[in-house]
């Protein structure tokens, strides 16, 4: 069973502060991590993604991946209350198929 | 561009009709993925295409669930004799390619606006 892990929340930061979410996946494999921003109501939206272990950063956005380990996590800086909103982490499985699995989501909620 | 497209944005049924839900993805885009979501989950993978051909089908919770990708573009979810437990938002993605097992920006997915059924 393929699976991707994620705290539902909600966590909850003052503005400014930096969020830090986390993701655990079950299969050593995989090579594409992604994480989405959904917005009460809408469709999930794509905000970052990730292959390599390391850093990577788009603005106040930074993913973190660290594949012996099996996590990907992701940073967001000067944290806004337009930040609030669930965030998805999902995996692209590509041992026997090639399919995304998605966490369950972890609410943030930016405290203004 | 234009984005992935779905219709109809909301659909409400009733119990034992049917019902076919449309996606339009991004033009292009080779891999198309439908998935299901119910309120505080996740996306549930349901089916994805690749071309014409659903290459993985084994999220599609029964037979009353099917889904079509006849021109390799547009694709229709169909569910027969609807049941109440069908009553989630239905969402459709696409990517550039999705039988890579590298990695790259052509896995990137991008979601449409969803469907959201009620079945009362």
């Amino acid at each position: 069973q393929k699976e991707v892990e994620q705290n539902s929340g909600p966590l909850s930061v003052p503005e400014g502060a930096i969020a830090s979410l986390n993701c655990t996946y079950s299969d050593r494999v995989s090579q594409s991590f992604f994480w989405y921003r959904q917005y009460s109501g809408k469709s999930p939206e794509l905000i970052m993604s990730i292959y390599s272990n390391g850093d990577k950063e788009d603005g106040r956005f930074t993913a973190q991946l660290n594949k012996a380990s099996q996590y990907v996590s992701l940073l967001i800086r000067d944290s806004q209350p337009s930040d609030s909103a669930t965030y998805l982490c999902a995996v692209y499985f590509t041992s026997g198929t090639y399919k995304y699995i998605f966490g369950t989501g972890t609410r943030l909620k930016v405290l203004a | 561009g234009a984005g992935v497209s779905q219709t109809p944005s909301n659909k409400v049924t009733e119990k034992g009709k049917y019902v076919e839900l449309r996606c339009d993805p991004i033009s292009g885009h080779t891999a198309l993925y439908w998935y299901r979501q119910s309120l505080g989950q996740g996306p549930e993978f349901l089916i994805y295409f690749q071309g014409t051909g659903a290459a993985d089908d084994s999220g599609l919770p029964n037979d009353r669930f099917f889904a079509v990708r006849p021109e390799g573009s547009v694709s229709t979810l169909k569910i027969q004799r609807t049941e109440r437990g069908d009553s989630a938002v239905y969402l459709c993605a696409s990517s550039l390619i999705g039988t890579s097992g590298g990695a790259g920006s052509y896995n990137e997915q991008f979601f449409g606006p969803g469907t959201r059924l009620t079945v009362l």
